[in-house]
């Protein structure tokens, strides 16, 4: 079956520490796209790309790297400037590029990060 | 930027209540979107709605998109237990090169059940 694949579910990382979190895709999906979601909240936007080795930053891209050199793939890495990084991240995919008329995502099941 | 107004942010249901929830936006869109979210888990598609009016179903689950292209509902009938979860809706406008295709959210509808 096709999905989005994150890895891994649950993440704890000390202070100071970079964190990779990995998103693979078998949808043949376009674009992809990282949120952040804390709790009682909705999601923001990191960063999505449109196609391989392009992307934009989102709404709240500070303290956040990606890299798309493959379609299926979208990591994204939390860095120490991440001030407050303690949160839920969700991974996306959807079919359409630019000019779609309509742009549905497929969510994958999210990796919990826990900064001690 | 723009914004989602969803509500209400939370609501509780009984078995078999019917409950409603909407989202309103300051900008036009022209394709809504219904997501649930169960604990841990990552947003599943229940409802997409592209034109001005439209009515959809899906079980229980109806939705409208607003005639102003700034609002739309979602109606769960005769509610169980396994609606507990969050509710979400996204708003898109029509691509624009430079901006993309992006998503914007509202804040969610947490349903829980009665105790």
């Amino acid at each position: 079956d096709g999905g989005i694949t994150q890895s891994p579910k649950y993440l704890f990382r000390k202070e100071g520490q970079n964190v990779t979190l990995s998103c693979e895709q078998n949808l043949n999906h376009d674009a992809m796209y990282w949120y952040r979601q804390d709790p009682g909240q909705g999601l923001r936007l990191i960063y999505y790309s449109q196609i391989v080795n392009d992307f934009q930053k989102g709404d709240i891209a500070e303290g956040y790297s990606v890299s798309r050199e493959k379609k299926e793939s979208f990591p994204l890495t939390v860095t120490s400037a991440q001030k407050n990084p303690t949160a839920f991240y969700l991974c996306a995919s959807s079919r359409a590029g630019f000019n779609s008329g309509a742009n549905v995502l497929t969510f994958g099941a999210g990796s919990r990060l826990t900064v001690l | 930027g723009q914004q989602l107004n969803q509500s209400p942010q939370s609501m509780f249901i009984q078995e078999g209540e019917d409950v409603s929830m909407n989202c309103t936006s300051s900008s036009i869109f022209n394709t809504w979107l219904w997501y649930k979210q169960d604990p841990g888990e990552g947003p599943v598609l229940l409802i997409a709605l592209y034109k001005a009016g439209e009515l959809t179903s899906n079980g229980r689950l109806t939705a409208q998109f607003g005639i102003t292209r700034k609002d739309s509902f979602l109606n769960i009938s005769a509610s169980i237990p396994s609606d507990v979860g969050i509710y979400f809706c996204a708003g898109q406008l029509v691509p624009i090169k430079a901006a993309g295709n992006k998503l914007t959210f509202g804040g969610g509808t947490r349903v829980l059940v009665k105790p």
